[in-house]
């Protein structure tokens, strides 16, 4: 069964902290994405990457940085948390081989920057 | 702009259907999916159907797309209280774009 496993479910974080968001695919899916979720806005993209290495800014790139070293794993840096972080962080892949873009999800992070 | 609607919200009983509602803007859209959030988990995909299709049904689920008036329907038969959750409209644009709705609450009442 496919699997996109996120590091954490819940953190709790101080604001002007360092912090890191884990994301590991089994699939070997090239396209890996970071999306955050709000009550009433849906999904927002943040970043994605279509190969190791290979990043491009999403939609709300701001405040956030990413790390794709291996195919399997990307990363999601807040270099310096602000309140307004305060967020549930999905990840997802998918393969730009299928037919069409269907998203596989983690489970999702829930971050509180206080 | 590129733009997915949908309602917040929807209260039905057990055993009656369900119909969540979307529109979309963008008529490039190749693919539109119904994904399903249950709580405290991530998205997991529902269904999808392709943009030259009207109709797509798949067990309690029916799917019905009008492409002239860039409107999206879930038809959930038979609703249950384990239907309950977050239901996402989405469209893909092409390349890596993938257009989210805000979500549609569903509660289903015992």
């Amino acid at each position: 069964d496919v699997k996109v496993t996120q590091s954490s479910r819940y953190l709790v974080k101080r604001t002007g902290e360092k912090v890191f968001l884990e994301c590991v695919q089994d699939m070997d899916h090239e396209n890996m994405f970071w999306y955050r979720q709000d009550p009433g806005l849906g999904l927002r993209l943040i970043y994605f990457s279509y190969d190791v290495k290979m990043k491009e800014k999403g939609d709300i790139p701001e405040g956030y940085s990413v790390s794709r070293e291996k195919k399997e794993r990307f990363s999601l840096i807040l270099e310096s948390a602000s309140t307004n972080q305060t967020s549930m962080y999905l990840c997802a892949s998918s393969d730009p081989r299928g037919q069409n873009e269907k998203l596989f999800f983690g489970s999702g992070t829930q971050l509180s920057v206080l | 702009g590129e733009d997915v609607e949908q309602s917040l919200f929807l209260s039905v009983r057990e055993g009656d259907s369900s119909v969540i509602n979307c529109t979309y803007t963008d008529s490039s859209s190749t693919y539109l999916y119904w994904y399903k959030q249950e709580p405290g988990a991530g998205l997991q995909l529902l269904t999808y159907i392709f943009s030259n299709m009207d109709m797509k049904q798949d067990q309690r689920l029916t799917v019905l797309l009008n492409k002239k008036d860039k409107h999206l329907s879930l038809r959930i038969a038979d609703t249950q209280t384990g239907d309950s959750a977050i239901y996402f409209c989405a469209e893909w644009v092409g390349g890596f774009k993938t257009i989210f709705g805000a979500g549609t609450r569903l509660f289903v009442k015992a």
